[in-house]
C-alpha cells in the first residue's frame, strides 16, 4: 500500500538549471498538493489540484509551475532554479468531498546551489 | 484570512512528564482542526482531527486535543511523555474555502529528555 510516491527523494541543481519533481497516489483521491516546507515557516502551499484537470495557485506559487497529468499524477517543475528554492518539498492527497484531511509523501529535499 | 499560531518552536521535556503543545486559530466559521506529526526525514502523519463531533479528540500513540471554541484553541496533550515522542508537530486548519485546503502552523519541536 504505496499511499504518496515522491520521486526524487534528493536533487542538487545549479542556478538556473531545471527540474520536474514527481508525485503519485495510489488512493483514487481526487485532490492534490504541493507545498514546501522551511525552517520556523512551517508548510506553505505552493499548488494544488481540487480535481483532474484543474490547478490552482497556493500562498507561494512564483517560480514553480504544475502539471495534473492524470488522476494519479501531479508533477512540479521548476524552470529555472534559483537558491530561495532550496527546500523540502510535499506531495499530499486527500479525498473529495472530505474534512480536509491530507495524505503525505516523504518528501523531495531540494538544494540549489 | 484563516491562520493558526503555535506558541513555542521549541519545547523540552522530561520522559514521563505531561506533553503540552499550544495551538490557537483564527476562525470566523467552524473549521477542521488536526495535528500531524513528522519524525525525522519523513512526511507527516495524521495524529488526530476535530470535526465538530466531540470536543475532546483522541489520537494515535496516546495524544489527545481539546476543541475551545470560546478560546479558539486546540492544544495536544499527552500524559506521559515517551522518547519515542520527540519530533515535530503542526497543528493545521481548514481554510473555509470550497475546497477546504489546510493551513499549517509553523511547528513545535518537541524534545524528550531522559
Amino acid at each position: 500500500n504505496a499511499g504518496v510516491t515522491q520521486t526524487p527523494k534528493f536533487q542538487v541543481l545549479k542556478t538556473g538549471q531545471s527540474m520536474t519533481l514527481q508525485c503519485a497516489q495510489d488512493m483514487n483521491h481526487n485532490s492534490m498538493y504541493w507545498y514546501r516546507q522551511d525552517p520556523g515557516m512551517g508548510l506553505r502551499l505552493i499548488y494544488y489540484s481540487a480535481s483532474e484537470g484543474t490547478t490552482d495557485k497556493g500562498e507561494v506559487p512564483n517560480g514553480y509551475n504544475v502539471s495534473r497529468l492524470n488522476k494519479r499524477e501531479f508533477s512540479l517543475r521548476l524552470e529555472s532554479a534559483a537558491p530561495s528554492q532550496t527546500s523540502v518539498y510535499f506531495c499530499a492527497s486527500k479525498l473529495e468531498p472530505s474534512t480536509g484531511e491530507l495524505f503525505f509523501g516523504e518528501g523531495s529535499r531540494l538544494t540549489v546551489l | 484570512a484563516q491562520s493558526v499560531t503555535q506558541l513555542g518552536s521549541h519545547v523540552s521535556v522530561s520522559e514521563g512528564a505531561l506533553v503540552l503543545l499550544r495551538c490557537n486559530y483564527s476562525s470566523s466559521v467552524p473549521p477542521y482542526l488536526f495535528w500531524y506529526v513528522q519524525y525525522p526525514n519523513q512526511g507527516l502523519q495524521l495524529l488526530l482531527k476535530y470535526t465538530s463531533a466531540a470536543t475532546l479528540v483522541k489520537g494515535i500513540n496516546g495524544f489527545e486535543a481539546e476543541f475551545k471554541k470560546s478560546e479558539t484553541s486546540f492544544h495536544l496533550t499527552k500524559p506521559s511523555a515517551h522518547m519515542s515522542d520527540a519530533a515535530e508537530y503542526f497543528c493545521a486548519v481548514t481554510d473555509g474555502g470550497a475546497t477546504n485546503k489546510l493551513i499549517f502552523g509553523t511547528g513545535t519541536l518537541l524534545a524528550v529528555q531522559p
